[in-house]
């Protein structure tokens, strides 16, 4: 099984800030099948990037995707309020098995 | 729009079962899977296991093995999760998502479901 750590455990950034998320893997991710998502408290997770580096539908381009292999991170350009939230990768490389990450708090400072 | 509805809120005994629903509308069930992930409260995301809405093939966590069982009903675009011998640590909310038929993303997810276990 392919396991997933994120760094670091929570981030403290203000508004119009760079806030970059790290996610490593235990193994190389085959394809850079690798996925990041948004959750809001009380919400469902929000699909943000797939293919380590593709934006999902809708999502603002403040958004962005690197890497390949074991190591992917998500960039988000100028945090705006509603950005504040919890970030989780996903590997599905080793598709039907998906693995998530623990995830990064990114909160106001 | 693509929509995922799942069932309400469940509260169960020990030893009992559970079983919840998710509907999909917006686009052809078939043509996609569903996963389901839980989250217990607190904590991360746990992917529980997955299944073809086409044909019904399934593949679970190791860890539910034995314990979970996923359907889906074509006739009303319905997916099910049953889990057996409830434990108080399968409090968690439930999410259904639906399942990208070439990279297995998950997009979108449905509102969620808490199941309480307790005495």
């Amino acid at each position: 099984e392919i396991v997933l750590t994120q760094s670091p455990g929570t981030l403290s950034l203000s508004p119009g800030e760079r806030a970059t998320l790290s996610c490593r893997a235990s193994q190389s991710v085959s394809s850079s099948y690798l996925a990041w998502y948004q959750q809001k408290p009380g919400q469902a997770p929000r699909l943000l990037i797939y293919g380590a580096s593709s934006r999902a539908t809708g999502i603002p381009d403040r958004f962005s995707g690197s890497g390949s292999g074991t190591d992917f991170t998500l960039t988000i350009s100028r945090l705006e309020p509603e950005d504040f939230a919890v970030y989780y990768c996903q590997q599905y490389g080793s598709s039907p098995k998906v693995t998530f990450g623990p995830g990064t708090k990114v909160d106001i400072k | 729009q693509v929509q995922l509805v799942q069932s309400g809120a469940e509260v169960k005994k020990p030893g009992a079962s559970v079983k919840v629903s998710c509907k999909a509308s917006g686009y052809t069930f078939t043509s996609y899977g569903i996963s389901w992930v839980r989250q217990a409260p607190g904590q991360g995301l746990e992917w529980m296991g997955w299944i073809s809405a086409y044909n019904g093939n399934t593949n679970y966590a190791q860890k539910l093995q034995g314990r979970v069982t996923m359907t889906t009903d074509t006739s009303t675009s319905t997916a099910y999760m049953e889990l057996r011998s409830l434990r108080s640590d399968d409090t968690a909310v439930y999410y259904c998502a639906r399942v990208d038929p070439f990279e297995d993303w998950f997009d979108p997810w449905g509102q969620g479901t808490l199941v309480t276990v307790s005495s």
